[in-house]
């Protein structure tokens, strides 16, 4: 799987979009991007996933640029509740695999702290 | 429907012990993989099982063993307990091995004096 590259932290105010960093330059072309969140004494919760199209869901949207080199997680108007590690990870579609892939690596993350 | 469940969420054990911890994925999920999570090593992956065979397994010494049961549920073991096996394990479950999403439950914090 590709190594990643996130911030050690961020802040955001209340309310405002949270954008989020990933740098992924050794992305390989059937690698897919994933985004986790872990909120404090809390299990990793998914987010979203994308190959090299935007990705937008309830949570968040998923901007990866042209070259797939680096993406961009938005919390489009985060709150307090939004306050966690967010982990950005590279695998390879499990479907293309057959699951011999399943597991997660998972970085150091970013500590994004939403503030009122 | 219910979320994957653990037990216990909080444990105490003293070196040299022996520790079982459980993981009920949610209804229909047959993956079930398992991590330990410490300030130092953050998230790491332990074993993954599927159809009670274990599929994959991390880089852990032979004293962190793991099963799946025929009705998906999953145990994790960890014999003759060290200090530094203190951490918090979480449990994963998703429908199959293929499933993009994986569904972590709250995790049980062991704590080894």
């Amino acid at each position: 799987d590709a190594k990643t590259t996130q911030p050690t932290s961020m802040d955001c105010a209340e309310g405002r979009a949270a954008n989020l960093p990933c740098n992924h330059s050794t992305i390989s072309g059937n690698e897919y991007v994933y985004w986790y969140r872990q909120i404090h004494s809390q299990g990793p919760q998914y987010i979203i996933h994308g190959l090299k199209n935007n990705e937008t869901n309830e949570m968040a949207s998923l901007i990866i640029t042209e070259d797939r080199k680096s993406s961009t997680l938005i919390l489009p108007h985060a709150t307090l509740r939004d306050t966690a590690v967010y982990y950005c990870i590279v695998r390879v579609d499990p479907t293309l695999t057959g699951g011999s892939n399943y597991k997660l690596t998972f970085g150091k993350g970013t500590l994004l702290t939403v503030n009122p | 429907k219910a979320g994957v469940t653990q037990t216990p969420r909080y444990l105490i054990k003293t070196r040299g012990q022996q520790v079982t911890l459980s993981c009920s994925p949610i209804s229909g999920h047959r993956s079930v993989s398992w991590y330990q999570q410490t300030p130092g090593q953050g998230l790491q992956f332990l074993f993954e099982y599927f159809s009670e065979t274990q599929r994959n397994k991390g880089n852990f010494p032979g004293r962190f063993s793991g099963r799946q049961f025929s009705n998906s549920r999953s145990e994790m073991n960890v014999s003759t307990l060290e200090l530094g096996d203190s951490a918090l394990y979480l449990c994963a479950s998703s429908l199959d091995r293929t499933d993009n999403e994986q569904f972590f439950g709250p995790g049980t914090r062991l704590t080894v004096l």
